[in-house]
């Protein structure tokens, strides 16, 4: 069974702080691993796709990391719009028919104080 | 604009009433979605599709049904039969069901009162 562990589940920063997210997985083989930023009732709003170890994307203060275990979000001098819940997500190579299914983490909500 | 439409965004439903939450995509996409979000748990799949007339259950599919006449359409019925229906609903849709990245309407919120 896939499993996605996010950790902490809530970072509290003070603006410019830079700090890192991890979300650690468990796949029988790595397709895809997706971060998505989530705001207070909102959808989800993706922000990378990471394929395989040692991939890294980069878009603006954030940045994504990827080992065969786990996945890093690295946020650089964070601002108070930076605040939201970022969710991890895996899809499983060998899951069979159910191989489109993507396997959530719970998020981190993190808040960045002026 | 594309993107993924969903209606309404908050819904309340006295049990023992169906109800349906609408989901439109313009993105051209072959598959699409329904997740349901509850507070300190990760989103869950209730049905996805992969092409008109097919649809498949996912993890939690006990008490909702769907349909898929049209591409660009794929809502989503909470039935009386659902035991815990107060949730927030997501749809999303992907280019192809493998791969790609799925991407999420603003959710429905529905309310049991």
């Amino acid at each position: 069974e896939d499993q996605v562990t996010q950790s902490p589940e809530a970072l509290r920063l003070q603006e410019g702080e830079s700090s890192s997210l991890n979300c650690s997985y468990t796949v029988s083989g790595l397709r895809g691993l997706f971060w998505y930023r989530q705001d207070p009732g909102k959808g989800p709003e993706f922000l990378f796709t990471l394929y395989s170890a040692g991939e890294e994307k980069e878009k603006e203060r954030l940045k994504a990391t990827l080992t065969k275990k786990e996945s890093f979000l690295h946020i650089t001098a964070p601002k108070p719009e930076d605040s939201a819940t970022y969710l991890c997500a895996v899809q499983d190579a060998y899951s069979g028919a159910g191989s489109y299914q993507l396997t959530f983490g719970k998020g981190t909500k993190l808040s960045v104080i002026p | 604009d594309g993107g993924i439409t969903q209606s309404p965004k908050y819904l309340f439903r006295k049990e023992g009433q169906n109800v349906t939450l609408s989901c439109e995509q313009n993105l051209n996409h072959d598959a699409m979605y329904w997740y349901r979000q509850d507070p300190g748990q990760g989103l869950r799949l209730i049905y996805y599709s992969q092409i008109v007339n097919d649809f498949q259950k996912g993890d939690i599919a006990e008490g909702y049904s769907v349909s898929r006449e049209k591409k660009e359409s794929f809502p989503l019925t909470v039935t009386s039969a659902q035991k815990n229906p107060t949730a927030f609903y997501l749809c999303a849709s992907s280019r192809k069901t493998s791969g790609n990245t799925i991407y999420f309407g603003e959710g429905s919120w529905l309310t049991v009162v």
